[in-house]
């Protein structure tokens, strides 16, 4: 199994632009997760999805995020416009049924506003 | 979830065992305790979980007190690629409950010293 691919896994961008990452949740999965993680906060979980649903986003700090899970095999964090503090390593995991409630983390999404 | 204490910090000899505690004091009965793993750079990574009996894999062990208010984190042969961040977590386990927060705390930092 390939795991958890996210992408892009650097990007440095310009405070104000629009930043897309990208999530391929492990086949067959069924719950999905964004997690962000800085120094300072550590990992926080910003939203979770259930068969491509969002059960909580208690965790997005501000509207200027925003996710979406189109199908069972996708799932991107959208930030516009993006600031300095959005600066962190953005997580994305999954996990299924059969995994026995195991939680899988991707690689993570290192992302630079300047 | 319950509240989990563990040291900060911790140094240990390469080819020793690796003792990491974790106080969860107020874990309910139908919460497990969970044991996660980042390695600098990476996502975090399972490790290994119980509810109340002691549990062994390839990766480590775990040892549960028989109140259930600590555990103990047993990696038998620690090498140099076991340094990292190790997080105990206690959740409820199961695919139907309103809450599937993985909340991390701050973890051990643990070091193993050639």
């Amino acid at each position: 199994d390939a795991g958890v691919i996210q992408s892009p896994r650097h990007e440095v961008t310009e405070m104000g632009q629009e930043v897309t990452l990208r999530c391929k949740p492990i086949s067959g999965h069924d719950y999905l997760f964004w997690y962000r993680q800085t120094m300072m906060r550590g990992l926080e979980l910003l939203i979770y999805f259930n068969n491509n649903v969002p059960i909580d986003d208690s965790g997005m700090p501000e509207d200027r995020f925003s996710a979406k899970m189109p199908n069972a095999s996708f799932s991107t964090l959208k930030i516009q416009p993006s600031e300095p503090r959005d600066s962190a390593v953005y997580f994305c995991a999954s996990r299924g049924r059969a995994a026995g409630n195991t939680i899988y983390f991707g690689e993570g999404s290192w992302l630079t506003v300047v | 979830d319950a509240k989990t204490t563990q040291p900060t910090s911790m140094d240990c000899a390469e080819g020793r065992a690796a003792n990491l505690p974790c106080n969860h004091s107020t874990i309910s009965g139908n919460e497990y305790v969970y044991w996660y793993r980042q390695i600098h750079s990476q996502g975090p990574q399972y490790i290994i979980h119980g509810l109340k009996n002691n549990e062994t894999n390839e990766m480590a062990s775990l040892i549960i007190t028989e109140d259930r208010k600590s555990s103990t984190l047993i990696l038998p042969h620690a090498t140099l690629r076991d340094t990292a961040v190790y997080y105990c977590i206690v959740r409820v386990k199961g695919t139907d409950f309103g809450n599937e927060k993985l909340t991390f705390g701050t973890g051990t930092r643990l070091t193993i010293i050639p």
